[in-house]
């Protein structure tokens, strides 16, 4: 058991770029869930997948934020034309399917700067 | 509307101590999980103890235990003989099985004093 491995840790960009994260999840699980952390806050939920398929999406995700898991293993986030709100750090997690109470195991995060 | 409320933004407790962390929540279903998660310093989130509404055995995890009040909606985190690597953001969590994200309380800052 690796853990759940995000890149790049830390991204700094301008307003206005585009920026991509990875998630690499347990092998194991097929469930994958992005979340998005400001500071001092609790994490708020922005997808997740179970498999290929993104079977939910939180209102938080914008036009401007696009997922996918295209063999239902590594998962990407992208973000076009980053705004000073954007700024955060981002979570990946993964989990056993069946019922709720599969814990979701972390990832340690990508923290976006939006200069 | 389901949510969680972490009242304390703060708490600190000697080393060797207990500390309790309180834990509300709002919800109209019947059938729901609740999770503790630690998050140190500039490190990973970590599931420090989980409790499925239908038991009514309060979960318990070495150190940490849990006062699981269904009726009050209420789930606070005792930690027993408080050590230093407790130092951490400690965030409540709740999710059902008709929708399997986490909502999340705000979290409590836990020093431990030496």
């Amino acid at each position: 058991d690796t853990g759940v491995s995000q890149n790049p840790r830390h991204k700094i960009t301008k307003r206005g770029q585009n920026v991509t994260f990875r998630c690499d999840p347990i092998s194991e699980h097929n469930r994958l869930y992005w979340y998005r952390q400001t500071l001092g806050q609790g994490p708020e939920f922005l997808t997740y997948f179970q498999n290929e398929a993104q079977l939910e999406k939180s209102r938080l995700l914008s036009d401007r934020f696009s997922a996918e898991r295209p063999k239902g293993s590594f998962s990407t986030l992208e973000i076009q034309r980053t705004e000073q709100g954007d700024s955060a750090m981002y979570l990946c997690a993964s989990s056993f399917s069946g019922g709720s109470n599969q814990p979701q195991h972390f990832g340690d995060g990508t923290r976006l700067s939006i200069l | 509307a389901q949510t969680v409320t972490q009242s304390q933004p703060e708490m600190s407790v000697q080393e060797a101590e207990t500390v309790t962390l309180s834990c509300t929540y709002d919800t109209s279903e019947s059938d729901y999980y609740l999770f503790w998660y630690k998050q140190p310093p500039s490190r990973q989130m970590i599931l420090v103890i989980r409790q499925e509404a239908y038991k009514q055995q309060n979960a318990t995890e070495n150190r940490f235990s849990v006062n699981f009040q269904k009726a009050a909606k209420s789930f606070s985190l005792k930690i027993s003989d408080s050590q230093l690597g407790d130092a951490a953001m400690y965030f409540c969590a709740y999710t059902t099985d008709s929708n399997y994200q986490l909502i999340w309380g705000a979290g409590t800052k836990l020093i431990i004093k030496p």
